[in-house]
């Protein structure tokens, strides 16, 4: 059962305009939601979390959203960056413990 | 300092080796992991360490053993391996490995295995 989903593998933005990736999930008891960023040969780099009790949290360039009633999240960046070519996880730690399931994880790639 | 460092960043080994993978990190951090990453796949945790004692084992094979000298190093002993354990092994820390409070892993680099 895969409680973390993120159904795009791969998503291509411009330059400058907005990249938002999502993330899906099951288990309405995740306490937050991370994402992380991994580039090749990488380990996963921390950008931004949210806690289940707030809906927005923003930090410079990234923004994260929750929309618990649909048990979505999404990471809007703006403006978009070559340098933000990446692959984006979202994570939650399973409930009672401190074990992340992370998604799939979708491919960013920005043209210049 | 806030990094997470793993050595080596590449091993090749054959089936018949015995080699130890390294982690160290001097956050503070009570809590050390291990995953493992193939290629297009999340990572996927194989154990946990907690205040140097083994808490998790997701069912791990016995090829691979864990070991938690001190709260700043975490290695992991391969033995017999065979060519599917190649992967990329990642070695992560946080502050603790309490459930009820928000925590975030620091990554290291991890290290490119290829079993021969």
């Amino acid at each position: 059962d895969q409680q973390v989903k993120q159904n795009s593998p791969s998503l291509s933005v411009q330059e400058g305009r907005i990249s938002i990736l999502n993330c899906d999930y099951t288990n309405s008891m995740f306490d937050y939601f991370l994402w992380y960023k991994k580039y090749p040969a990488e380990g996963p780099t921390f950008l931004i979390s949210i806690s289940s009790i707030k809906d927005k949290n923003e930090d410079g360039r990234f923004t994260v959203f929750l929309n618990k009633s649909a048990k979505h999240l999404s990471l809007h960046i703006v403006p978009s960056q070559p340098g933000d070519s990446a692959v984006y996880f979202c994570a939650a730690p399973a409930s009672g413990t401190y074990k992340y399931i992370f998604g799939t994880g979708t491919r960013l790639k920005v043209l210049a | 300092d806030t990094e997470v460092t793993q050595t080596p960043k590449h091993l090749v080994m054959g089936m018949t080796n015995k080699k130890s993978l390294k982690c160290e990190q001097h956050m503070g951090h009570r809590a050390m992991y291990w995953y493992k990453q193939k290629a297009k796949k999340p990572p996927e945790l194989m154990f946990v360490y907690s205040y140097e004692k083994l808490s998790i084992n997701e069912s791990v094979p016995s090829r691979f053993s864990p070991e938690c000298p001190n709260s700043s190093l975490l290695n992991l002993h391969l033995h017999a391996l065979q060519p599917e354990d190649s992967a990329l092994y990642l070695c992560a820390s946080s502050q603790d490995a309490t459930s009820s409070s928000y925590n975030e892993q620091f990554f290291g680099p991890g290290t490119r295995l290829t079993v021969l």
